[in-house]
């Protein structure tokens, strides 16, 4: 399967514990972005990165979230200290290098529950 | 701020139905609108629309975009149960995030 892999697929933890999810994007693309989906609600744009630099982040990213993509390749999210308020699907996205605009390819998600 | 707002946000029907989705947008340095197709899981590129008035068509879906009017319209023709999921507009602006609406919930009956 080459589509955008993500794990784990579902994540339940206490509050105030710290979490990590895992982003493989499609090979060769270089642009990845992380989105957080409540219910009732379209994603909404956490982060993104060209290759390893993070080059744009949300309002939303309090500093509780930290992302990283150190080769350029998988992505990291992580929370720290989580909220009930964090719980929401996280989703990842990669798209291709070439072109000015460019559809963007999500994957399977990672399902937050904090109890 | 973006922003996108499609409507109906739900659309019951019968199959063989044919609808018209809804999106219109604000965004500032317009640069492409997406339709995703979102079931129990991530959501699924159907189309990216960049000129006005040019038609992009995939089976009995459809799809145009209106810049003047600062929209777009899905149509789906001779609806199937399998065409029930939240259909997802968002755009592209000056950043590259996406920036959504909150989707139209469709639901199919036979």
């Amino acid at each position: 399967d080459t589509g955008v892999s993500q794990n784990p697929r579902h994540k339940i933890t206490k509050r105030g514990q710290n979490v990590t999810f895992r982003c493989d994007p499609i090979s060769e693309h270089n642009r990845l972005y992380w989105y957080r989906q409540t219910l009732g609600q379209g994603p909404e744009f956490l982060t993104y990165f060209q290759n390893e630099a993070q080059l744009e982040k949300s309002r939303l990213l309090s500093d509780r979230f930290s992302a990283e993509r150190p080769k350029g390749s998988f992505s990291t999210l992580e929370i720290q200290r989580t909220e009930q308020g964090d719980s929401a699907m996280y989703l990842c996205a990669s798209s291709p290098r070439d072109g000015s605009s460019y559809e963007q390819y999500f994957g399977p998600g990672t399902r937050l529950t904090v109890t | 701020e973006d922003k996108v707002v499609q409507s109906p946000l739900s659309l019951v029907v019968h199959e063989g139905d044919t609808v018209t989705l809804n999106c219109s947008y604000e965004v500032t340095n317009f640069r492409s609108l997406l339709w995703y197709k979102q079931e129990k899981k991530a959501p699924t590129f159907l189309f990216m629309l960049t000129s006005s008035g040019i038609e992009k068509k995939s089976g009995r879906l459809s799809s145009i975009l209106d810049k003047k009017e600062l929209s777009s319209i899905l149509n789906i023709t001779a609806t199937q149960t399998g065409d029930s999921a939240i259909y997802l507009c968002a755009t592209q602006g000056g950043s590259e995030k996406l920036v959504f609406g909150k989707g139209t919930k469709l639901t199919v009956n036979p």
